[in-house]
């Protein structure tokens, strides 16, 4: 059956660092991932799409790489600060119907 | 601007009554609607999820139920709620088509079956 998987262990990281978050995907050819942010109690926010066709995207603080061989996708956040601190989800795009993985908790210390 | 309205916010159910939620959808034609669940500690789950008018599609067997009577507006029913449905409900939509898949939500809403 077709599976999205993330860590589902909080990651802690010191506030300035480089948070890096993984999702991998099995029995899967999406033609997109995407990337939300869900804070407690609210609904996901969009955050970043990529194409398969691309390797990377960026915006601001954001990076995704896409890596159709490995069928895996990490999300970074450069600098982070504990704003940034949420549960961060991905889910395939295009043509699928968009099933989350269970997402990552991540925990930015000051 | 489109925006997305889910209400009630929260709730608590007795174990049997019934439930109905409702999603409306405003400055967007043709929308696909979706119903996700997230139990406590748990990830996102497809509930249902609708093409069109009177089109819902259900990804997990179980005593809810979702409609879609006009082209904006959702509902997800239930005629006797369980304990395992409590949970934080979501009502997303995404463009026609499909083309990018991108899912804006609802705030959600909150159900607590005693």
């Amino acid at each position: 059956s077709q599976k999205i998987e993330q860590n589902s262990e909080a990651l802690n990281i010191q506030e300035g660092k480089t948070a890096t978050l993984t999702c991998n995907y099995t029995n899967y050819s999406p033609a997109y991932l995407q990337w939300y942010r869900q804070d407690p109690g609210r609904g996901p926010v969009f955050l970043l799409l990529i194409r398969e066709n691309e390797k990377e995207k960026r915006k601001e603080r954001l990076k995704v790489t896409f890596d159709t061989t490995l069928k895996q996708s990490l999300f970074h956040i450069t600098a982070s600060q504990p704003a940034d601190s949420a549960t961060y989800l991905c889910a395939p795009g295009g043509s699928y119907i968009p099933t989350f993985g269970r997402g990552t908790s991540l925990i930015v210390h000051p | 601007s489109q925006t997305i309205h889910q209400w009630p916010a929260t709730l608590v159910q007795p174990v049997g009554s019934p439930l109905s939620l409702e999603c409306t959808v405003e400055g967007t034609s043709n929308p696909n609607l979706y119903w996700y669940r997230q139990a406590a500690g748990r990830g996102l789950q497809l509930l249902f999820y609708s093409v069109g008018i009177g089109q819902i599609s259900s990804e997990v067997p179980q005593n809810l139920s979702a409609s879609r009577p006009q082209d904006r507006q959702f509902i997800l029913s239930s005629k006797k709620l369980l304990l395992s449905d409590s949970g934080f409900y979501l009502c997303a939509w995404s463009g026609e088509g499909g083309v990018t898949g991108e899912l804006f939500f609802g705030e959600g809403s909150r159900l607590t079956v005693l």
